[in-house]
């Protein structure tokens, strides 16, 4: 597709389980971005991959949070345990080179 | 830690009038993006600001960049009702070897707008 592809678009789960949130990068764009957005707040960064590797993840707030993109290209943010915390819209970006970053529609996730 | 910060957050407007959103930021950067959200939409990237005194315009919107006094501001001429939504102004910190930006974007809480006829 031409833009950054998220799935789900909306997710609801129970406190405890496990969530899988998946993104689809615009085609060629090397740098991949995950951010959580809350209600009523502007947007935080959690983790950057270039390429496949993890560049910086120190915006994710603990250790059942979890991002991979194994093959440079789609990327999974992984939630472990998940708290009524973590309801928020979760949104990936891309871009090229430095160009600026292109955003999806985002995953919204509700945690019961 | 940088901050970035929003005024007004709420802003009601009649159409046809203007008004300025300003954002404020507390660490040096010379890469300021606008972006604009509708209700359960994703990001709209309006504006890109490169350098200091970098001035854009796209219709009724204007932004301009001071990097000196770290600030930027989002213009609105004449506002007609297709503009309400919130805006956010961004900040990218981490300019690397030879000016690279790592897209590492810190936001501020964001300005919502509504235009009433």
């Amino acid at each position: 597709g031409a833009g950054v592809s998220q799935t789900p678009s909306n997710k609801v789960t129970e406190k405890g389980k496990y969530v899988e949130l998946r993104c689809d990068p615009i085609s060629g764009h090397t740098a991949l971005y995950w951010y959580r957005q809350s209600l009523g707040q502007g947007p935080e960064f959690l983790i950057y991959f270039q390429g496949t590797g993890a560049a910086d993840d120190s915006g994710l707030p603990n250790d059942r949070f979890f991002a991979v993109r194994p093959e440079g290209s789609v990327s999974t943010l992984k939630i472990q345990r998940t708290e009524r915390g973590d309801s928020a819209v979760y949104l990936c970006a891309s871009r090229r080179d430095a160009g600026e970053l292109f955003f999806g529609e985002g995953s919204r996730l509700t945690v019961l | 830690e940088l901050k970035v910060e929003q005024n007004p957050l709420f802003l009601s407007m009649q159409e046809g009038k203007n008004y300025t959103i300003y954002c404020n930021y507390s660490t040096t950067s010379d890469r300021l993006y606008w972006y604009r959200q509708d209700p359960g939409k994703s990001l709209e990237s309006l504006f890109v600001l490169l350098s200091n005194g970098a001035v854009k315009q796209e219709g009724r919107l204007m932004a301009s960049l001071d990097t000196k006094a770290r600030l930027s501001t989002l213009h609105i001429t004449a506002a007609v009702h297709d503009l309400s939504a919130t805006y956010f102004c961004a900040v990218d910190p981490n300019i690397g070897a030879g000016g690279t930006s790592y897209g590492k974007l810190t936001f501020g809480q964001g300005t919502i707008l509504t235009v009433h006829p």
